[in-house]
């Protein structure tokens, strides 16, 4: 069974840029999970989907973070204007949906903002 | 809210030897759930061991065990007959429903030969 797939895996933008990522969850799961992990801390929630529904973004700063789910399955988060202190690995991780199941993560995408 | 706090920022082991890496949470809840992921050099987040907290017994995966105390609020794992490829980051996690993970600041692992 093929993994969470993430892209790009490695990107370096200078701040006030825009940058997008993507991410295809393991078929069949409905919920998907964006996470911001900064160095040296776990990772944080930024916005958790159900589906093609949103279920908890109250910590994704939306005057400049934005995610969709089209069709419920793959998943881009869009960053713009990025800043400085958006520098951190963006991961994205999918479970069936339902109480207590694992939460699968994919390779993440390490983001550099000069 | 809940929390969930590792004590142990870096950790040290020989290959072959027993770790044991701790971790604490806070949680008024009485049904959920608790992780330990491993996260390599990589940065992803690999799925080591799951306990749900309406079970007593402690979950096993192989080399990797956990001593879940629910009244104390603890979930440390142990690692047995250490390997180098066990050396990364750990990170306790915990679980309400679907909800988000809730993830500690991490316990860095060193095997050493």
């Amino acid at each position: 069974e093929a993994g969470v797939a993430q892209s790009p895996r490695y990107k370096i933008i200078e701040k006030r840029q825009s940058v997008a990522f993507w991410c295809n969850p393991i078929s069949g799961h409905a919920t998907l999970y964006w996470y911001q992990q900064i160095l040296g801390q776990g990772p944080k929630l930024l916005i958790q989907f159900q589906n093609n529904g949103v279920v908890d973004d109250s910590q994704l700063p939306k005057d400049r973070f934005s995610a969709e789910r089209l069709k419920g399955v793959d998943s881009t988060l869009k960053i713009q204007p990025a800043k400085l202190e958006d520098s951190a690995v963006y991961l994205c991780a999918s479970s069936l949906g339902l109480p207590g199941e694992t939460q699968y993560f994919g390779p993440g995408t390490r983001l550099l903002v000069l | 809210a809940q929390t969930v706090t590792q004590s142990q920022p870096e950790m040290s082991v020989q290959e072959a030897e027993t770790v044991t890496l701790s971790c604490t949470y806070d949680t008024s809840e009485n049904n959920y759930y608790l992780f330990w992921y491993k996260q390599p050099p990589s940065r992803q987040m690999i799925l080591v061991i799951r306990q749900e907290a309406y079970k007593q017994q402690n979950a096993t995966e192989n080399r990797f065990s956990v001593n879940f105390q629910k009244a104390a609020k603890s979930f440390s794992l142990k690692i047995s007959d250490s390997q180098l490829g066990d050396t990364a980051m750990y990170f306790c996690a915990f679980l309400l429903g679907s909800d988000k993970l809730i993830f500690g600041t991490g316990t860095r692992l060193q095997v050493f030969p």
